[in-house]
């Protein structure tokens, strides 16, 4: 199974910072890496598909980026309503696989 | 709308089963594989399968942990999805959420999930 790893696994930030957030497969996955945003108590809202291909309606001030191995996320001015839990998924091969997770908190 | 309702959660004994079911509306449903992706309390999300579309025979994929004990089926004309689950363990208690993959994307809509119980 291919591994994903996400770092760091929380943080703290401030309204108007720019966040990053990097996921690491355990073998080459090409493009095929999705990032979700996950609230307590809602579903999981899909952001970025295909590595780097906004999903229809999210906010361009989510970006992602990289292939192969390394991806990252990164949200350009961190505003309230991006407090949340953020995950990678690899597509590539069965399982899909889930990063651990990574915690946005307020600072 | 594109709408995705999961239902048929509850509590369950160990070793019982459950079958959940997923209706979707707002978009050609036969056209989509659909995943099934859960979430235990205070712990990550995990992919659970899927079950790919006509075009694709229907065939299925499972995440190990559940594999040979829930089976993932669809009805097209009926827009539905199902998760039946066997032989159910503690370890099943979650929040399961069905989702829609289209051509060239991957769980870009998401139902608000049923919640299982194994106790």
């Amino acid at each position: 199974d291919t591994q994903m790893t996400q770092s760091p696994s929380s943080l703290s930030a401030s309204v108007g910072d720019r966040v990053t957030i990097t996921c690491r497969a355990s073998q080459g996955i090409s493009s095929s890496l999705a990032w979700f945003q996950k609230k307590p108590g809602k579903a999981p809202k899909s952001l970025i598909y295909a590595a780097s291909s906004l999903q229809s309606g999210v906010s361009s001030k989510f970006s992602g980026s990289g292939s192969g191995t390394d991806f990252s996320l990164t949200i350009s001015s961190l505003q309230p309503e991006d407090f949340a839990t953020y995950y990678c998924l690899q597509y590539k091969t069965y399982p899909f696989t889930f990063g651990g997770g990574t915690k946005v908190e307020i600072k | 709308e594109v709408q995705l309702v999961e239902s048929g959660g509850g509590l369950v004994q160990p070793g019982g089963s459950l079958r959940l079911s997923c209706a979707a509306s707002g978009f050609t449903f036969s056209d989509h594989h659909m995943d099934w992706v859960r979430q235990a309390p205070g712990k990550g999300l995990e992919w659970v399968g899927r079950i790919r579309n006509k075009a694709n025979g229907y065939t299925t994929e499972y995440a190990a942990p559940v594999r040979g004990r829930f089976t993932i089926s669809r009805d097209d004309s009926k827009n539905s999805l199902y998760l039946q689950m066997n032989s159910l363990k503690t370890e099943d208690t979650a929040v399961y959420y069905c989702s829609r993959s289209p051509s060239g994307n991957i769980l870009d809509v998401w139902g608000q999930g049923t919640t299982v119980t194994i106790s």
